[in-house]
């Protein structure tokens, strides 16, 4: 089965300063894989996917990220963070290997945004 | 076009009832997926049904089932609840199936609390 692990459960940057949330995948297929964010009382919002395309996904708001095959990582980044960035981010991977397909979410990471 | 919408937003019920949550996915989406999202368990899938057919389960007790209609408008019904039922219940929609890396859209959430 494939998972996907979200290194910080934390992160936090001042307003103007770069983003890195992070995450490594498990996954004995060609995976897909998500960047949904969350806002506060909110549903998800689909920041950007990856599916064997180009390894530099770009999406909404700034944000993008870059699939690494050899470290099996897919790091969200966006060059500078506004306050409007602060929320809950989850990593997503979908899931080919025990005849279900489904997607997997990792535990999330909180970014928080301080002026 | 319109988004996802969930019906109810917020319910109360006490333990041993059921209760029945509605999905009313984007026009044109045959794909509807439930999941449960906890502070503890984060978000978990639940099922996904695609032109009223089930596809795929996730690990819960079959006290958690679902039925989707011929106008892709989905159900997800919980019977003898638990106090560990309370959570937020989020249901997404996409044009395919979620695990072959279709984007999903998700709507706001059902927030039930279990006294």
């Amino acid at each position: 089965a494939q998972s996907v692990t979200q290194l910080d459960s934390h992160v936090s940057v001042s307003e103007g300063t770069p983003v890195l949330l992070r995450c490594n995948y498990s996954s004995s297929y060609s995976p897909s894989l998500f960047w949904y964010v969350q806002h506060p009382n909110k549903g998800l919002q689909l920041l950007l996917k990856y599916t064997s395309a180009a390894t530099l996904v770009k999406g909404i708001n700034g944000f993008e990220a870059e699939f690494k095959k050899s470290e099996t990582s897919f790091h969200l980044t966006k060059p500078s963070a506004h306050m409007s960035d602060a929320a809950e981010y989850f990593c997503v991977v979908s899931d080919r290997g025990t005849g279900f397909q489904k997607l997997v979410f990792g535990t999330g990471t909180r970014l928080l945004v301080s002026p | 076009k319109a988004g996802v919408t969930q019906t109810p937003r917020y319910l109360i019920k006490t333990r041993g009832q059921q209760v029945t949550l509605s999905c009313s996915p984007i026009s044109g989406h045959r794909s509807v997926s439930w999941y449960q999202q906890t502070p503890g368990q984060g978000l978990q899938f639940l099922f996904e049904y695609f032109s009223e057919t089930q596809r795929n389960k996730g690990n819960f007790p079959g006290r958690f089932s679902g039925r989707q209609f011929s106008n892709s408008r989905s159900e997800m019904n919980v019977s003898t609840l638990e106090l560990g039922d309370s959570a937020l219940y989020l249901c997404a929609s996409s044009l395919g199936l979620a695990g072959e890396g279709e984007t999903q859209y998700f709507g706001p959430g059902t927030r039930l609390l279990v006294l």
